[in-house]
């Protein structure tokens, strides 16, 4: 069975650009959630869907926004790009809301 | 507020070793679960253990153990019989029960040497 897949794997923006990033979670999960990992730190908490649903924001700007689709996979969407958003962006996907967390190979976003 | 603490940023062990990388944790809940995931430098998060607070017993995958003491609120992995393969970065992290969001530790970069 294919795990979480991330598209794209890497990508390079420049500052003030706009940026959609891809996840489809494993075959049956309805849950995704979207972590930003900036270099040298743990995974921070950005959004979690659930059945097209919106069920928990982090700590982040409105310039971050997300949505599920009818078949279970996210966008996640970043506008006006800074420096500091470079960062692995990751996307995990459970089978009920506050099951274990299984993680794609994350997208690598670079802002130059 | 949740915080995760990892006082170890890098780790070293010989092939064949045990070895424990270590995780205390604040939380005012009664309620939470505990997670250990590994990094590869391929970026994907590998879950290895889970545990919960209520549970009484230690949590144990394979090579895998994660000590738990409850009352000192540290939450520590203990690998045994170390791999090359097990070189990684390694991260505690930990959810309160009913939320969604999963609160990471900084990270121990662990280096297994042959």
């Amino acid at each position: 069975d294919a795990g979480v897949t991330q598209s794209p794997t890497h990508l390079i923006k420049t500052r003030g650009q706009q940026v959609t990033l891809r996840c489809s979670p494993i075959s049956g999960h309805k849950s995704v959630s979207w972590y930003q990992q900036v270099l040298g730190q743990g995974p921070q908490f950005i959004f979690q869907y659930y059945e097209k649903e919106e069920r928990g924001r982090g700590n982040f700007p409105d310039r971050f926004s997300a949505r599920q689709f009818p078949n279970y996979s996210s966008e996640l969407n970043v506008n006006a790009l800074l420096l500091g958003d470079s960062a692995l962006y990751l996307c995990a996907s459970t089978l009920t809301v506050a099951g274990e967390e299984h993680f794609g190979d994350g997208t690598r976003l670079s802002i130059l | 507020a949740q915080k995760i603490t990892q006082t170890q940023p890098g780790m070293f062990v010989q092939e064949k070793e045990a070895v424990t990388l270590d995780c205390t944790y604040d939380t005012s809940d009664q309620s939470y679960g505990l997670f250990w995931y590994k990094q590869p430098s391929s970026g994907e998060m590998i879950f290895l253990i889970y545990q919960g607070s209520y549970d009484e017993q230690n949590a144990t995958e394979g090579r895998y153990s994660l000590n738990f003491q409850k009352a000192r609120k540290s939450a520590n992995l203990v690998i045994s019989a170390s791999q090359l393969g097990d070189s990684a970065m390694y991260f505690c992290a930990m959810r309160r029960t009913g939320r969604r969001a999963l609160t990471f530790g900084s990270g121990t970069r662990l280096q297994v040497q042959p």
